[in-house]
């Protein structure tokens, strides 16, 4: 099993370009997360989904968006990118939270730089 | 609502040295309590977890036990390596979809 994936592991961007990541996971997991990770904030989540075809807001969704039309995969979109958007961002899943199998696995992480 | 807190680092130590770190938590119902640690230029990985009060988890040398009198997690490890050094987070969820990190502890081991 690969686990959690995560295209690309580096991008450079201008702000106003737009991007996506892609998160992809092979354990059939129905929960799948977006998080940043910025110096001295430990994770911040951006977006969540707790199954095929829906999303939900965590705490810092403004200029994202995400898409699940696959259960496997979970897409994390910026339209027009913003120096403040430069970060290294963690795709995550889990089975479900509160079971025993509610531990969450993470990607590698993808690092961006908006100029 | 639900928080993690645990102490700032960095913590140096050298090699063969006791590690604690501690975390402290606040959440409604009984949460399960979770070690990550990311080690540099990759993701998050689980170190160990604990479901319910008085629950000891251990991996790779590490240990914390649930305390649910003092609300806290403490990570140990009595004899820390070079390899060691990485940073550790401390981490809850009450079985929403939500997982609640601590800040993260980064931890540098000298030979």
């Amino acid at each position: 099993n690969a686990g959690v994936t995560q295209t690309p592991k580096f991008r450079v961007l201008k702000t106003g370009q737009s991007m996506t990541l892609l998160c992809a996971q092979d354990m059939n997991h129905e929960y799948m997360y977006w998080y940043r990770q910025d110096p001295g904030m430990g994770l911040r989540l951006i977006h969540y989904s707790v199954g095929e075809g829906t999303t939900a807001k965590g705490e810092v969704p403004d200029g994202y968006n995400v898409s699940r039309l696959k259960k496997q995969n979970f897409l994390l979109g910026l339209e027009s990118a913003a120096p403040s958007q430069t970060s290294v961002y963690f795709c995550a899943s889990s089975y479900r939270p509160g079971g025993y199998q509610e531990t969450q696995y993470f990607g590698p992480g993808t690092r961006l730089l908006v100029l | 609502g639900d928080s993690v807190t645990q102490m700032e680092g960095p913590v140096t130590l050298s090699e063969e040295a006791f590690l604690t770190i501690n975390c402290t938590y606040t959440a409604t119902g009984y949460p399960s309590l979770f070690w990550y640690v990311q080690y540099p230029g990759e993701g998050l990985q689980l170190l160990l977890k604990a479901t319910k009060a008085d629950d000891k988890g251990s991996n790779k040398g590490f240990e914390a036990t649930y305390r649910k009198e003092t609300t806290s997690f403490h990570l140990e490890k009595g004899s820390v390596q070079v390899s060691d050094s990485a940073v550790y987070f401390c981490a809850l969820t009450s079985g929403t979809y939500k997982y609640i990190f601590g800040t993260g502890t980064r931890l540098k081991v000298l030979a």
